[in-house]
C-alpha cells in the first residue's frame, strides 16, 4: 500500500532563516506531487505541483520554491522565511490521469517568529 | 469569482442524526470532479467521497453520500447517523477537466457532533 511521509511535523523558525520541508511517497511510482499551504482557519492553497523529476509548476508567486530530486521525493524550500510563511504545509500525491483522489501527508506546522 | 463556496462556517448535529454540509461550485468546463475531505484536529486531510460530472448516480461511501445537483451546481455532503468522531473540518474541492488533478478547495465547514 502507498504511504506518504512529511517531516518535520512541527517547526519554529526565526524570520530570515532558511527552510527545507521534505515529503516522500512509498508504494507507488511516478506520482503527481503537490505542496499546499493552509493558513489558520482557512482552506488549502496549492503552492506547487510536479508531474515528474525536475518538473515543478508554481501556482502563486511567493517566497518559496520546490524541487523534486527523485521520483518520490518533493522538497519545499525557502532561502529567507517571512512571518507570512507561517502555516500548515501539506504534501499530497495522486496517481496519473484517470485517477481521482489526492492523498495527503500528515503535514508540517511551521511557525515563523 | 470563488470556484468553491461553502457557506456554513460551522454546523452542529446530535449524535445519530444526519447532517448536510453545503457546497456550491462554479465552472464552465463540462468535465470536472468534486471531492470531499475531512480534516480532524490532527491536521491530515482524509479523502471521503468523489463525484464525477458525468456520473449518473450520486456517490455513496458508507455513511457518506453526495447530493449532486448539476443544474444548481451544488454537491452537498450528507453524513448519516453522525458519530462523535465525525467532529472535524470538512472541505469541498473541485478538479476541472479530465487531465491533471489540480484541486481548488473551499474554506471549509467545522462540524461539531454532540452526545
Amino acid at each position: 500500500s502507498q504511504t506518504i511521509h512529511q517531516w518535520p511535523a512541527t517547526l519554529v523558525q526565526p524570520v530570515g532563516s532558511p527552510l527545507s520541508l521534505e515529503c516522500t511517497v512509498e508504494g507507488t511510482s511516478n506520482p503527481n506531487l503537490y505542496w499546499y499551504r493552509q493558513a489558520a482557519g482557512r482552506g488549502l492553497q496549492l503552492l506547487f505541483y510536479s508531474v515528474g523529476i525536475g518538473q515543478i509548476s508554481s501556482e502563486v508567486p511567493q517566497n518559496l520554491s520546490a524541487s523534486r530530486p527523485q521520483d518520490r521525493q518533493f522538497i519545499l524550500s525557502s532561502k529567507k522565511l517571512l512571518l507570512s510563511d507561517s502555516g500548515f504545509y501539506l504534501c499530497a500525491w495522486a496517481q496519473g490521469i484517470g485517477h481521482n483522489e489526492q492523498f495527503f501527508g500528515p503535514g508540517t506546522r511551521l511557525t515563523v517568529l | 469569482a470563488q470556484k468553491i463556496t461553502q457557506t456554513q462556517p460551522g454546523m452542529f448535529v446530535q449524535e445519530k442524526e444526519a447532517v448536510t454540509l453545503d457546497c456550491t461550485y462554479d465552472t464552465s468546463d463540462p468535465s470536472y470532479g468534486l471531492f470531499w475531505y475531512k480534516q480532524p484536529s490532527s491536521g491530515e486531510m482524509i479523502f471521503l467521497i468523489y463525484q464525477g460530472s458525468y456520473d449518473q448516480q450520486n456517490a455513496t461511501e458508507g455513511r457518506y453520500s453526495l447530493n449532486f445537483q448539476k443544474a444548481r451546481k451544488s454537491a452537498n455532503l450528507v453524513i448519516s447517523a453522525s458519530q462523535l468522531g465525525d467532529s472535524a473540518m470538512y472541505f469541498c474541492a473541485m478538479r476541472e477537466g479530465r487531465g491533471f488533478q489540480k484541486l481548488v478547495f473551499g474554506t471549509g465547514t467545522r462540524l461539531l457532533v454532540s452526545p
